[in-house]
């Protein structure tokens, strides 16, 4: 049985950066076509990919959020870091953590992560 | 960046009716196309993949098809559990985009 557990902050202020750790069980991201990435949804609103790396080490990114994520995985921790830097308050939203296999949809999810961006 | 969109926003139903619900690509996905069920507060689950393919634990009443350019998710006959925000995501390129959803909501 595969499980993702997100944790990281729950409030920020704007200009923050935002660390989003997801610690998952039931998978290892040394084995082939294995992913773990970031999903987020804001309040009422629709679903947005992020980012996510895969087992040999290929990252990919939201072409509109590039330049402000970063995606890293500690193999030996069985855990998957999300960075996004210069938080804004349009970035509230849900963050969750998402299990995917090459050539696949995203297949398992974390429980999410409410992330509020407020002065 | 492949553009899912949803149709329509939100359906009224009651319990027991048969439900449709349609999802376009604004290019072609291959097979490559899912349903995912989100209740409210909980985060979304997977249903169906490659068009019409059920996830492990998923009822017989939920079916998946396509026709052209039309991807169709069907429930036979809606139980009161199936109150919820669906949406299609296309896994073909990268973004993986997913739809607007649809709200199926008690009539």
């Amino acid at each position: 049985q595969i499980t993702l557990r997100q944790s990281g902050p729950t409030l920020m202020e704007p200009t923050q950066t935002l660390t989003l750790t997801c610690t998952f069980s039931g998978l290892s991201l040394i084995t082939h076509g294995e992913g773990v990435g970031w999903v987020r949804q804001p309040p009422g609103k629709a679903l947005e990919w992020l980012a996510i790396i895969y087992w040999d080490d290929d990252e990919r990114y939201s072409p509109s959020l590039r330049s402000r994520l970063i995606i890293t995985k500690d193999i030996s921790r069985n855990q998957v870091v999300l960075t996004m830097t210069d938080m804004d308050v349009v970035d509230t939203a849900t963050y969750y953590c998402v299990h995917r296999r090459a050539y696949s949809p995203v297949t398992n999810w974390g429980q999410g992560t409410r992330v509020a961006v407020s002065s | 960046e492949i553009v899912m969109t949803q149709s329509p926003a939100t359906l009224s139903v009651s319990p027991g009716e048969r439900v449709t619900l349609s999802c376009r690509a604004s290019q072609s996905v291959s097979r490559d196309l899912a349903w995912h069920q989100q209740k409210p507060g909980q985060a979304p689950r997977l249903l169906i993949y490659d068009i019409s393919t059920r996830a492990t634990g998923i009822p017989v009443r939920f079916s998946g098809s396509v026709s052209g350019t039309e991807f169709t998710l069907t429930i036979s006959s809606l139980q009161s559990e199936d109150f919820a925000i669906y949406y299609c995501q296309q896994y073909n390129e990268w973004p993986l985009t997913f739809g607007g959803g649809t709200k199926v909501e008690i009539k």
